[in-house]
């Protein structure tokens, strides 16, 4: 089983719609929660992070973190075509030496049409 | 303000060929550092990381290798690349956390 597992779409919507995108863990031991978004042929960037159960909002976007459950979710509200990409929902999780190592899923490609 | 720079942004190597991608984080010290390779429609996968001057460890058997010869600079190396090295590689920084990681923009490998 996959320590991360996203279903990697493609999800296409129309501009304007509510986009739930979403991650299940296996691990207990991730501790901290983030998203990225990546554009073709991009670096991954940050969207947002969080550590804690419960909802996190910035702007057009709100993460949720389910613990209990092992999932996870990112709400896109107002979807632009800008919005288009494929989102990662690393998770953190200790390892050897005291750090935190960042286990990826596939991601999930999101295509926002006008 | 922290950047980091990758290069290059594209590579078309033959099988043999030697490999030598590198990348620098300008704006911190004592970066925690990291390789990472993307197939296409995959996902990432943590190839080296660094947490101070050479010294690497290394996540997965392969052909490649990696070094660290100043504080903020990393490379990724190969003597002899193979076709099953193709993807676009990136780099990224992180404070000694581990937590936020902030990438570079990628370098797409072709092994022809």
């Amino acid at each position: 089983q996959k320590e991360v597992e996203q279903d990697p779409g493609p999800l296409s919507v129309p501009e304007g719609a509510i986009v739930s995108l979403n991650c299940t863990y296996s691990n207990s031991a991730f501790q901290y929660f983030m998203w990225y978004r990546q554009y073709s042929r991009k670096g991954p960037e940050l969207l947002m992070y969080t550590y804690s159960s419960g909802n996190k909002e910035d702007g057009r976007f709100t993460a949720q973190v389910d613990k209990s459950s092992k999932y996870i979710s990112l709400f896109i509200r107002d979807s632009q075509p800008s919005d288009s990409a494929t989102y990662l929902c690393p998770l953190s999780r200790p390892f050897s030496g005291g750090y935190n190592k960042l286990i990826f899923g596939a991601g999930t490609r999101l295509a926002v049409h006008p | 303000s922290q950047t980091i720079h990758q290069w290059p942004a594209t590579l078309v190597q033959p099988v043999g060929s030697p490999l030598s991608l590198e990348c620098t984080v300008e704006g911190t010290s004592n970066p925690n550092l990291y390789w990472y390779r993307q197939a296409a429609g995959r996902g990432l996968q943590l190839l080296f990381y660094s947490v101070g001057i050479g010294q690497i460890s290394s996540e997965v058997p392969q052909n490649l290798s990696a070094s660290r010869p100043q504080d903020r600079q990393f490379i990724l190396s190969s003597k002899k690349l193979l076709l099953s090295d193709s993807g676009f590689y990136l780099c990224a920084w992180s404070e000694w956390t581990g937590h936020g990681y902030t990438f570079g923009s990628g370098t797409r490998l072709t092994v022809v």
